[in-house]
């Protein structure tokens, strides 16, 4: 159980293209979806909080107009990674909240390797 | 600020060491203390969730405790296989995200 996943894997494109990124909980719901950056040797970190139905919730010094985040169902939530450029390339994941839980754990999607040329 | 710090930073153990891993913090309200287990190229696996200090779960040759400044994640006689980065993560009350530690690098040596 507590199934999440991404689609794609892995993606190369060119500069100044857009580019998304789908994570869906497969087997529960999800009202509440984190997306993280990764890079090489570093740990997660937080991009945005999206909530089903609403805006997501950006960090600090994550621009929204570049990332654009949309959690449309209780299972699928997508980033859009716009006008994409060679220093957005990076290791993205993404993590779901069980609406059902009592705790408040984060199950993690496998994780997107952007490359940008 | 909310900080969540981890050591060592890197492990390496012959198979069938045991040993510790640290994570340390300081937050203002704690939720609940998690840990995970990551691959390289692949996401964070949840291994254990703590809530109150004294708590303790256990998971194969794996074991986390909790007290009220730090948590430790024991291996007992490690495996090759058990070879990953350990991620701790706070979740502070205030708030729906976690605070991840930088992480521990565990090799563990056949």
């Amino acid at each position: 159980g507590a199934v999440v996943s991404q689609h794609p894997s892995w993606v190369i494109c060119k500069s100044g293209t857009s580019v998304k990124i789908e994570c869906r909980s497969l087997d529960f719901q999800a009202t509440t979806m984190f997306w993280y950056r990764q890079f090489p040797k570093q740990s997660l970190m937080l991009m945005a909080t999206s909530n089903e139905g609403s805006k997501a919730t950006y960090e600090q010094g994550v621009e929204k107009d570049k990332f654009l985040i949309n959690h449309a169902s209780l299972t699928l939530s997508t980033l859009t990674v716009t006008s994409a450029h060679p220093e957005d390339s990076s290791f993205y994941i993404c993590s779901a909240r069980d609406r059902k839980s009592s705790t408040d754990t984060q199950y993690f999607g496998p994780g997107t390797r952007l490359t940008v040329l | 600020e909310d900080q969540v710090t981890q050591s060592p930073e890197a492990l390496r153990l012959q198979e069938g060491e045991s040993s510790s891993l640290n994570c340390s913090y300081t937050v203002s309200g704690l939720r609940g203390l998690f840990w995970y287990r990551q691959d390289p190229g692949k996401g964070p696996e949840f291994l254990f969730t703590l809530y109150s200090a004294g708590e303790e779960k256990e998971k194969e040759r794996l074991k986390a405790t909790l007290t009220k400044k730090e948590s430790f994640l024991h291996i007992t006689a490690p495996k090759p296989e058990d070879s990953a980065t350990y991620l701790c993560a706070v979740h502070v009350n205030y708030g729906q995200n976690f605070v991840f530690g930088p992480g521990t690098r565990l090799s563990v040596l056949p």
